[in-house]
């Protein structure tokens, strides 16, 4: 089974910090995924990495960032974090044409 | 514009009471079709996977079905343990990303 870990599961973080949230997937996968989801909007992509340094933006990037400098790794940061940035965070990978594999998520406070 | 509706948004069953739920698409083309299902504060957890249309997946009390526009997930004889968000995914023909419904929250009493 594909193991996607994600660093933290709470963080509580104030407005204007620069944060990193971190992913780790342990089966060599090529993609992997930053989304976040909120009530009533359901999941919506921030950021896809294709390969190690390889990235495109997602449907809502602004205000984000993400780094992919080894294969099994996929940091999301947020520049300055502000309080329209709480959410829970979730982190995903796959391999081709497969399912998406999901960590546990990440709920951030930014307060 | 790629797009996936899946309905009801919530859904109230007593235990051992059958129902479906849809997910329908438009996409400019489908690669694969995702059911995952997910419980409250955690990630999604995979369930099923349809590529073509008439294809069928089982798994215990679901069973996963896909047309040219939709799919279904019926749930027979729902236990409170089958309570969860279900969220519905496409695959596009071109790209890696997936293409998410807002899901359907089911919740099953006793």
């Amino acid at each position: 089974d594909v193991k996607v870990t994600q660093s933290s599961r709470y963080l509580v973080k104030r407005t204007g910090e620069k944060v990193f949230l971190e992913c780790v997937q342990d089966m060599d996968h090529e993609n992997m995924f930053w989304y976040r989801q909120d009530p009533g909007l359901g999941l919506r992509l921030i950021y896809f990495s294709y390969d190690v340094k390889m990235k495109e933006k997602g449907d809502i990037p602004e205000g984000y960032s993400v780094s992919r400098e080894k294969k099994e790794r996929f940091s999301l940061i947020l520049e300055s974090a502000s309080t329209n940035q709480t959410s829970m965070y979730l982190c995903a990978s796959r391999a081709q044409v497969l399912q998406v594999d999901f960590g546990s998520g990440t709920r951030l406070t930014v307060v | 514009e790629d797009q996936v509706t899946q309905s009801p948004e919530a859904l109230r069953l007593q235990e051992g009471e059958s129902s479906s739920l849809n997910c329908s698409y438009t996409v400019s083309g489908l690669r694969g079709l995702f059911w995952y299902r997910q419980d409250p504060g955690k990630g999604p957890e995979f369930l099923f996977t349809l590529y073509s249309a008439g294809e069928e997946k089982e798994k215990e009390r679901l069973k996963a079905t896909l047309t040219k526009k939709e799919s279904f997930l019926h749930i027979t004889a729902p236990k409170p343990e089958d309570s969860a968000t279900y969220l519905c995914a496409v695959s596009l023909e071109y790209g890696n990303k997936l293409v998410f419904g807002a899901g359907t929250i089911l919740r099953v009493k006793s």
